[in-house]
């Protein structure tokens, strides 16, 4: 079954650095999302992706956050400078409007970790 | 905003059927209700989804009571595998909002 990939699986940085986390969606959708769970707590919305534009943001994705679709594949998310509390499991997920936008498939997530 | 009401946890016996309750009071004539799972920190995964009638697939059943308030997960044959948190989700758009779910322990 095709599946949404996500690199690395961890990612260790300073605070003040930037990171940028990778995730390549399932090839034929067109909706690309991000959420990220913070240690103990629950599932958050930050962003959906779809058209080369950002159709929806949460208050959580700040001027801090940005993500692209570089080339046909890959769909990234990019921190400009890393605070300690936006240490999480990032997850990317994506989805294909013609099979209902509510199915979402998931990446198995990045854990990023800012010290 | 949470809109959905799930008990915090349970147990079901390996190779037992297991029913995860939800409430959904308020939910709105176009939204559905979505189920995903999460086991032990790994990306959220799709089970099912409904709008009013009963459903059905290889993973679960998903039963709606006719006034839509409230409805059922049925795992039909659990296994050790099957333990994770359990997430009811009422929504009609891609932004998925999720509770603190159902923590569902399957015990040998």
């Amino acid at each position: 079954e095709p599946e949404v990939t996500q690199t690395p699986s961890h990612q260790v940085t300073q605070m003040g650095q930037e990171v940028i986390l990778r995730c390549v969606p399932i090839s034929n959708h067109l909706y690309f999302y991000w959420y990220r769970q913070i240690l103990g707590q629950k599932v958050e919305f930050l962003v959906s992706f779809y058209n080369n534009e950002i159709s929806e943001k949460s208050e959580i994705f700040d001027d801090q956050f940005s993500v692209e679709r570089p080339d046909g594949s890959n769909f990234t998310l990019k921190i400009r400078s890393t605070k300690l509390e936006d240490s999480a499991m990032y997850f990317c997920a994506s989805s294909d409007p013609g099979a209902g936008n509510e199915k979402l498939f998931f990446g198995s997530g990045t854990q990023l970790s800012v010290l | 905003d949470a809109k959905t009401t799930q008990p915090p946890s349970m147990d079901c016996a390996e190779g037992r059927a297991a029913n995860l309750p939800c409430n959904h009071s308020t939910i709105s004539g176009n939204e559905y209700v979505y189920w995903y799972r999460q086991i032990h920190s790994q990306g959220p995964q799709y089970i099912i989804h409904g709008l009013k009638n009963n459903e059905t697939n290889e993973m679960a059943s998903l039963i709606i009571t006719e006034d839509r308030k409230s409805s059922t997960l049925i795992l039909p044959h659990a296994t050790l595998r099957d333990t994770a948190v359990y997430y009811c989700i009422v929504n009609n758009d891609y932004k998925l909002s999720f509770g603190a779910g159902t923590t569902v322990t399957v015990r040998a």
